[in-house]
């Protein structure tokens, strides 16, 4: 079974730039999360997706950060402008039901976002 | 407010050797309590997910204990590898919402 995919591993922009990141799910996972990890800390929920809609964005930065999943599959996260504290990993992850508490949640290896 | 604080931050022991990570939460309701390693570069990969009626779950030489009274857990390495190394983050699932907690991990350096 593949695991979560991501896309790219490393990017490095100025603030101000604009960056996207992807990730693909495993198949048939229908709950899809994006996690926001500083270093040293915990991973901290940005936005949670059951299918195509939005079950959770309460910690997601709206006025610069933004996410969808069209089709209910992938995903894209966007950030514009960047700061320099958003300098961290992106991690993306799934679960086959995430409106439940016991399925596992599956986590992609990250991107790691520099801004300088 | 829902927390899950973990200790120590960091730990260092020798390859062989045997430690226990700890993991303190205030989280109700409680769904669940997870244990994931976290490599370098990597994302967090689940070891152990424990309910509320469960006091011990292993898998291979780590063992996770769970108090539900006192709202404690831990994770014993046993006889640890220098592939030991990472950060262990200590996780609880709020509820029948599915949202994680997570606490602020455990870097965990295994010299030779």
């Amino acid at each position: 079974e593949a695991g979560v995919a991501q896309s790219p591993r490393y990017k490095i922009i100025e603030k101000r730039q604009s960056v996207a990141f992807w990730c693909n799910p495993i198949s048939g996972h229908a709950t899809l999360y994006w996690y926001q990890q500083i270093l040293g800390q915990g991973p901290k929920l940005l936005i949670q997706f059951q299918n195509n809609g939005v079950v959770d964005d309460s910690q997601l930065p709206k006025d610069r950060f933004s996410a969808e999943r069209l089709k209910g599959v992938d995903s894209t996260l966007k950030i514009q402008p960047a700061k320099l504290e958003d300098s961290a990993v992106y991690l993306c992850a799934s679960s086959l039901d995430g409106r439940a508490g016991g399925y596992e949640q599956y986590f992609g290896p990250g991107t790691r976002l520099t801004v300088t | 407010k829902n927390q899950v604080e973990q200790s120590p931050q960091s730990l260092i022991i020798l390859e062989g050797k045997n430690c226990t990570l700890q993991c303190n939460y205030t989280v109700s309701p409680f769904s669940n309590l997870r244990w994931y390693k976290q490599d370098t570069g990597r994302g967090p990969v689940s070891l152990t997910i424990m309910t509320f009626s469960e006091n011990t779950k292993s898998n291979g030489r780590y063992t996770a204990t769970l108090d539900a009274d006192t709202k404690q857990s831990s994770l014993h390495i046993t006889a640890s590898q220098l592939s030991d190394s990472a950060s262990y983050i200590c996780v609880v699932a709020a509820g029948n919402t599915g949202k994680l907690i997570f606490g602020q991990g455990t870097t965990l350096q295994v010299k030779p």
